[in-house]
C-alpha cells in the first residue's frame, strides 16, 4: 500500500528556506500517470495547493507562491522535495505531500499525515 | 487565474439531514472537480473525483454533480462521521476556501 510521509524541520526562521521532503514508500515515484504535490493549511484557514512535480522533472507552480518555490524530484530515494524561499510568519503551516492521479482525474488520492512548520525568530 | 468560490463558509446540522454544498468556478472547468473531507490533526480525504465519481470506499450517501462552472456535493444524510470541513479543488490545482460544517 503506497505511503507517504514528510518530513523536515519543524522551525524555520524568517527571511530563511523553508526545506522539505516526501517520501514514496509501497510505489515508485517513477509510475506513470502519477504526479506528486504540496498542500498545505495555515493556522485557522483552508487548503492552499503549493504545486506539483512528475518524476522526469516537470513542474507545476500555485501562481501567487511560484516566485518562492522550488520542486525537485530523486527517483533513485523515492522522494521529492520542496523549497519555500524567504519565509514569514504567514508561511506557518501544516504542510502536506500527496499523490496526483490522471486516473482520478488529476485528483490528490493519497496524502501524507501533515507536518507542522512555524516560522519564528 | 481561476478561482474556487464555496458556499456556504458553514453550515449547521443535523444527524439524518440531506446537505448540500456548492462551489462555482471562475470559468468553465469542464468536470474537473473534486471533494475532500478534512478532520481535524488528519489527512485530507477524497470523496468525490470528475464531479460526480465515488471514489473507492466512500459511502454511498456522498454524492456530486455539475459540470463548467457550478458543482455541488450532497450528503444525503448525515452521519455522526460527517461532521468535518469540505473543500472543493479543481483538479490539478486550487482549492475552494472550505465548508465547516457543524452539529446543530
Amino acid at each position: 500500500q503506497l505511503q507517504l510521509q514528510e518530513s523536515g524541520p519543524g522551525l524555520v526562521k524568517p527571511s530563511e528556506t523553508l526545506s522539505l521532503i516526501c517520501t514514496v514508500s509501497g510505489g515508485s515515484i517513477s509510475s506513470s500517470g502519477y504526479y506528486w504535490g504540496w498542500i498545505r493549511q495555515p493556522p485557522g484557514k483552508g487548503l492552499e495547493w503549493i504545486g506539483t512535480i512528475y518524476y522526469t522533472g516537470s513542474t507545476y507552480y500555485n501562481p501567487s507562491l511560484k516566485s518562492r518555490v522550488t520542486m525537485s524530484v530523486d527517483t533513485s530515494k523515492n522522494q521529492f522535495s520542496l523549497n519555500l524561499s524567504s519565509v514569514t510568519a504567514a508561511d506557518t503551516a501544516v504542510f502536506y505531500c500527496a499523490r496526483r492521479s490522471g486516473e482520478l482525474a488529476g485528483a490528490f488520492d493519497i496524502w501524507g499525515q501533515g507536518t507542522l512548520v512555524t516560522v519564528s525568530s | 487565474d481561476i478561482q474556487m468560490t464555496q458556499s456556504p463558509s458553514s453550515l449547521s446540522a443535523s444527524v439524518g439531514d440531506r446537505v448540500t454544498i456548492t462551489c462555482r468556478a471562475s470559468q468553465t472547468i469542464s468536470s474537473y472537480l473534486n471533494w475532500y473531507q478534512h478532520k481535524p490533526g488528519k489527512a485530507p480525504k477524497l470523496l468525490i473525483y470528475a464531479a460526480s465519481s465515488l471514489q473507492s470506499g466512500v459511502p454511498s450517501r456522498f454524492s456530486g454533480s455539475g459540470s463548467g462552472t457550478d458543482f455541488t456535493l450532497t450528503i444525503s444524510s448525515l452521519q455522526p462521521e460527517d461532521f468535518a470541513t469540505y473543500y472543493c479543488q479543481q483538479s490539478y490545482s486550487i482549492f475552494g476556501q472550505g465548508t465547516k460544517l457543524e452539529i446543530k
